[in-house]
């Protein structure tokens, strides 16, 4: 069973539009982190939100802790084929436990 | 400030061999982490060395060992290769124990034939 299970899988879209990444689990965590990948790279830290209900943006990423912590979504307004990547959602259930990863979602976005 | 570095990058084995992977995290961190990158199964935690002692352990076998140094420097090793052990091996470092906040290395891309 996945702790952290992201959806959709993958995704294919054009420059210009908006997509959404989900996160979700049915455990708390008490801070979740979001990375990307590139190929041929290791994952790079975008984000980590701590407190529910947080709302974190970083240009055209909009990041969001759910109130009960559970549960965490990745917002991309106006993709870009520089946002193409590997996007996986990590967290840790409590202090002392090790970084979880989901299996992520993979963004292709063409020009 | 240099990054993550682990060698080799690319390296091709035969089922029951061993391998080494090594592991230098970014100077100051004393935390090492190391993970399991399949397509199958995402990133997949082994362990976690923090002051050259293991702090936490995945579930995998026990022909899946590390170490680190004192100077925060780290390797792993795979005896009796598999073919399902065919995976990229991430290093990442952190400043402190159990952070979720990491930073990886590029990856060490393991082949077993």
């Amino acid at each position: 069973t996945q702790l952290l299970e992201q959806s959709p899988q993958f995704l294919s879209i054009q420059e210009g539009e908006n997509l959404t990444v989900y996160c979700n689990s049915s455990s708390v965590f008490s801070s979740l982190q979001w990375y990307r990948q590139e190929p041929g790279e290791g994952p790079v830290l975008l984000v980590t939100v701590v407190t529910g209900g947080e709302v974190k943006k970083l240009k055209r990423l909009t990041f969001q802790f759910g109130d009960a912590r559970k549960d965490s979504s990745l917002h991309i307004t106006a993709a870009q084929p520089g946002d193409t990547g590997l996007y996986l959602c990590a967290g840790d259930r409590q202090a002392g436990t090790a970084l979880i990863f989901g299996k992520g979602t993979t963004l292709s976005v063409s020009s | 400030k240099a990054g993550v570095t682990q060698t080799p990058r690319y390296l091709i084995k035969t089922r029951g061999q061993q391998v080494t992977l090594s592991c230098s995290p970014i100077s100051g961190h004393r935390s090492v982490s190391w993970y399991q990158q399949t397509p199958g199964q995402g990133l997949q935690f082994l362990f976690e060395y923090f002051s050259e002692t293991q702090r936490n352990k995945g579930n995998f076998p026990g022909r899946f060992s590390g170490r680190q140094f004192s100077n925060s420097r780290s390797e792993m090793n795979v005896s009796t290769l598999e073919l399902g052990d065919s995976a990229l091996y991430l290093c990442a470092s952190s400043l402190v124990f159990s952070s979720g906040e990491l930073f990886f290395g590029e990856g060490s891309r393991l082949t077993v034939l």
